[in-house]
């Protein structure tokens, strides 16, 4: 599975946006580019997958260069409830998910 | 349920105990997760199942710890003689493959405590 490298931490003020960088230069062709995020004490909550085009839903968008080496997660309008530790995943043809250490966001007020 | 439930949210064992954990997964999902995370650290995979295949097993840390999945649902995650460094939460995860989409839904966890 490729492995992905993240920033150990970033800040962003509350109603900005939050664009969290990831980097992922050995993902195979096959292979998705998933982001989940993991609020204090709680389970993983899955974000938004892409494989290469970008994505959107009602959480957050996905930008995905063309030679899919890196992606950028971005959360238009960062709330105080949106401080979590954010993982950058690239998922294997098996499905299996493998977790790194993640981005620690702090949004403050 | 509509989520993974998994079960007890807390255990407390004394060491060298023998415990275990259940998971639900949502009802069609054929994917099923074990992770296992340390306080103040990330997610460590240990066991995933899909479907009728051989589970993989690669992140098991020692043979004290095993897992299987009855009829393709319910998950229990046993480990043998605990020791005192295996109290961590154990979050467990379930997927519906779409295409190669591997969108997982994760249960709160079990707090283990081995004291």
């Amino acid at each position: 599975d490729a492995k992905t490298t993240q920033p150990p931490s970033m800040d962003c003020a509350e109603g900005r946006a939050a664009n969290l960088p990831c980097n992922h230069s050995t993902i195979s062709g096959n292979e998705y580019v998933y982001w989940y995020r993991q609020i204090h004490s709680q389970g993983p909550q899955y974000i938004i997958h892409g494989l290469k085009n970008n994505e959107t839903n009602e959480m957050a968008s996905l930008i995905i260069t063309e030679d899919r080496k890196s992606s950028t997660l971005i959360l238009p309008h960062a709330t105080l409830r949106d401080t979590a530790v954010y993982y950058c995943i690239v998922a294997s043809n098996t499905g299996k998910l493998i977790f790194g250490q993640g981005t620690t966001l702090q949004v403050k007020p | 349920g509509a989520g993974v439930s998994q079960s007890p949210s807390n255990k407390v064992t004394e060491k060298g105990k023998d415990v275990e954990l259940r998971c639900d997964p949502i009802s069609g999902h054929t994917a099923l997760y074990w992770y296992r995370q340390s306080l103040g650290q990330g997610l460590e995979f240990l066991i995933y199942f899909q479907g009728n295949s051989a589970p993989d097993k690669s992140g098991l840390p020692s043979d004290r710890f095993s897992a299987e999945r009855t009829g393709g649902s319910v998950s229990t995650l046993t480990i043998q003689r605990t020791q005192q460094e295996d109290s961590a939460v154990y979050l467990c995860a379930s997927s519906s493959r779409r295409s190669r989409a591997t969108e997982a839904f994760f249960g709160q966890g079990t707090r283990l405590t081995v004291v």
